[in-house]
């Protein structure tokens, strides 16, 4: 089963882009979803976007604007660039999978999560 | 969008207690639903997909239930590592989302 390992900034001020890179071991990058889901400290789970091995990509309207999701398949890494950043955009963000085939498949493999702070 | 309610979001229970929570749909759908378990500081884990399908490796006291615009997650028997907050979550259409989540604490 792959594994994910995802890194980037911590610390952005307000107007930054934010840019995390996460990336898959031990499994194929073909025949998935690559996803980035966030959470702000004491909420709840949003989805942000994903992409499949393809370059095929799925944005949630409320950051779409602001939001790309790169993909580079010799690396086999996928990344999270979020541009001019605020506040509210403070969160831990993870990157996780799930099977393409089909819909119903949930997300079985997660990152270990990166607190993102935007202040000024 | 599709919107996810969960009900309760906070449950109090007891070791060996039944507990059954509620996921609710703004729309129907099929079985594009999945349940999550979060503990403090981890990333979520999956544990039902296709609203009934039990990850591998989770135990089985785990279930879940439903369709249309209503599903469930029971867990047969509460154990002390189950305390946690659950959500679910509807991959039935883009933009995906999740519920708000319910938090089992020990009573």
């Amino acid at each position: 089963q792959a594994q994910l390992q995802q890194w980037g900034a911590g610390l952005l001020k307000p107007s930054e882009t934010l840019s995390l890179t996460c990336a898959v071991y031990g499994g194929s990058f073909s025949g998935y979803y690559w996803s980035w889901i966030r959470q702000p400290p004491g909420k709840g789970l949003e989805w942000i976007g994903e992409i499949n091995h393809s370059g095929s990509t799925n944005y949630n309207p409320s950051l779409e604007s602001r939001v790309t999701i790169p993909v580079d398949t010799s690396k086999n890494q996928f990344s999270l660039k979020l541009s001019s950043v605020t506040a509210a955009d403070t969160a831990v963000y993870y990157c996780a999978t799930r099977i393409a085939a089909a819909n119903y498949y949930g997300m079985d493999v997660w990152g270990q999560g990166t607190t993102v702070t935007v202040s000024s | 969008d599709i919107q996810l309610t969960q009900s309760p979001s906070f449950l109090s229970a007891s070791v060996g207690d039944r507990v059954t929570i509620t996921c609710r749909a703004s729309q129907g759908f099929s079985s594009y639903l999945a349940w999550y378990q979060q503990k403090p500081g981890k990333a979520p884990k999956l544990l039902i997909y296709a609203a009934s399908t039990l990850q591998s490796g989770v135990p089985s006291r785990f279930s879940g239930s439903g369709s249309g615009t209503e599903f469930t997650l029971t867990i047969s028997s509460l154990q002390p590592e189950d305390f946690a907050t659950y959500y679910c979550q509807q991959l039935n259409s883009y933009p995906v989302t999740f519920g708000p989540g319910t938090k089992v604490d020990i009573k």
